[in-house]
């Protein structure tokens, strides 16, 4: 079946600094790539919608220029926190979908979880 | 816009008994539904989806759901649960239109007690 890798599965940085979390898709190009955020105990928010070679479009609330996306290939999309501080520790995880109809199945990637010091 | 309700956050059970996580949505156009499970520190697994035809889903794992269009319910089911279902399950849905995002619920937490 389809595999969505995302890397790396978790890291600690430092207040101030940048992290990018990369998501691929493995064994199939993916057209659309979303990024959700997840709270301790709570649902999945999306943040944006990453299409490839475009602009992503991001979701009332998420500062775009914070939260730093590209997809630059079919197969790979990138979040770039930058300039992290504590609030933004949370769990990041990524969808791809293989085809552009809305019944085309989401993939998940196994999720980041980022904490800032 | 489309929004999905799940009523419980919480549902323990014992193992082998009969299980239902209930979710209702409302959208003023058509949706597809799924549900998903997410097992600590992962990400989200598809159980099932309805899309069109039979109201009935067959998903992995045991479960099944019934999509009902009057109550605006999709609620899933298992008949014996095991320990290993103990997980966080989302529902979602999205809008019947290309490339449309999912919406999630809240999610039920399942705890299988043995």
């Amino acid at each position: 079946g389809a595999v969505v890798s995302q890397h790396p599965s978790w890291v600690i940085c430092k207040s101030g600094t940048s992290v990018k979390i990369e998501c691929r898709s493995l064994d199939f190009q993916a057209t659309t790539m979303f990024w959700y955020r997840q709270f301790p105990k709570q649902s999945l928010m999306l943040m944006a919608t990453s299409n490839e070679g475009s602009k992503a479009t991001y979701e009332q609330g998420v500062e775009k220029d914070k939260f730093l996306i590209n997809h630059a290939s079919l197969t790979l999309s990138t979040l770039t926190v930058t300039s992290a501080h504590p609030e933004d520790s949370s769990f990041y995880i990524c969808s791809a979908r293989e085809r552009v109809d809305g019944d085309s199945p989401l993939h998940f990637g196994n999720g980041t979880r980022l904490t800032v010091t | 816009a489309q929004s999905v309700t799940q009523l419980d956050s919480q549902v323990p059970v014992f193992e082998e008994a009969p299980v239902e996580l209930r979710c209702n949505y409302s959208s003023s156009v058509s949706v597809y539904l799924f549900w998903y499970v997410q097992y600590p520190n992962q990400g989200l697994q598809l159980l099932l989806k309805y899309l069109s035809g039979s109201t009935l889903v067959k998903g992995i794992n045991g479960f099944e759901a019934e999509f009902n269009k009057s109550q605006t319910s999709f609620h899933l089911r298992k008949p014996s649960v095991h320990i290993s279902d103990t997980a966080e399950y989302f529902c979602a849905v999205s809008l019947k239109a290309a490339g449309n995002k999912l919406t999630f619920g809240g999610g039920t937490r399942v705890l299988v007690k043995p």
